[in-house]
């Protein structure tokens, strides 16, 4: 089967840095997605990775290793509006969408 | 990037009555887009595929019967939940796959449905 796993919950503190990570097994890759979800709110694209490597955009960047099944999400400076659930989705061979069930992000002064 | 428009935001309606939720791509035509529900607290769950001119593709578990998808143009796809319970009161989105062959997803606001 196809599944996607990343911790359910992370604590940090204002300033600081934090990975979440994500592993994935699914029937094919076409790419990684990160994206942030505030409460009440539809997601917002963050990252997207096909290819190994650390793709950086401002605070945040994010990793791939396909030979391990493996992404993790870099976010740097954090800051309160930071706290959000984040998702990590795998593209598989039918270009579908597979979702993960989120890392819930909370931000402490 | 491409903007996926939702309407309505929110909905509160009675039991046993149908609720229409839209899903307009503004400015790039979608051939396919995706509906998703997600309980609080928990992840997205795609509901089904939505194709241009053709029927939609339910996932395993979702009553085609009850959750109508029409997909009349490549702007819009529509999600009716027909005789709505309780159990129904969800958040609803959907998204569209980015134009081109792109392979990034835009998601509408989303539509947090209550049933009383």
């Amino acid at each position: 089967g196809q599944n996607i796993d990343q911790p359910t919950e992370m604590t940090a503190t204002e300033g600081a840095i934090v990975q979440i990570n994500c592993t994935y097994q699914t029937s094919g890759f076409n790419g990684l997605f990160w994206y942030q979800q505030h409460a009440g709110e539809a997601p917002t694209f963050l990252s997207y990775n096909v290819l190994d490597g650390l793709e950086e955009k401002g605070r945040f960047s994010s990793f791939l290793s396909r030979s391990k099944g493996y992404s993790y999400l870099l976010l740097k400076e954090l800051q309160m509006k930071d706290s959000a659930s984040y998702l990590c989705a795998v593209m598989d061979s039918n270009y579908q969408l597979i979702w993960g069930a989120g890392t819930k992000l909370i931000i402490k002064p | 990037g491409a903007v996926v428009s939702q309407h309505p935001s929110w909905v509160i309606c009675k039991s046993g009555t149908s609720v229409k939720i839209e899903c307009r791509s503004l400015d790039f035509q979608a051939t396919t887009m995706f509906w998703y529900r997600q309980f609080p607290k928990q992840s997205l769950m795609l509901m089904a595929t939505s194709n241009e001119g053709s029927k939609a593709t339910y996932e395993q578990g979702v009553e085609k019967d009850k959750f109508l998808i029409n997909h009349a143009s490549l702007t819009l796809s529509t999600l009716t939940v027909t005789s709505a319970h309780p159990e129904d009161s969800s958040f609803y989105i959907c998204s569209a796959r980015a134009p081109k062959g792109g392979t990034e997803a835009f998601f509408g606001q989303g539509t947090r449905l209550t049933v009383v």
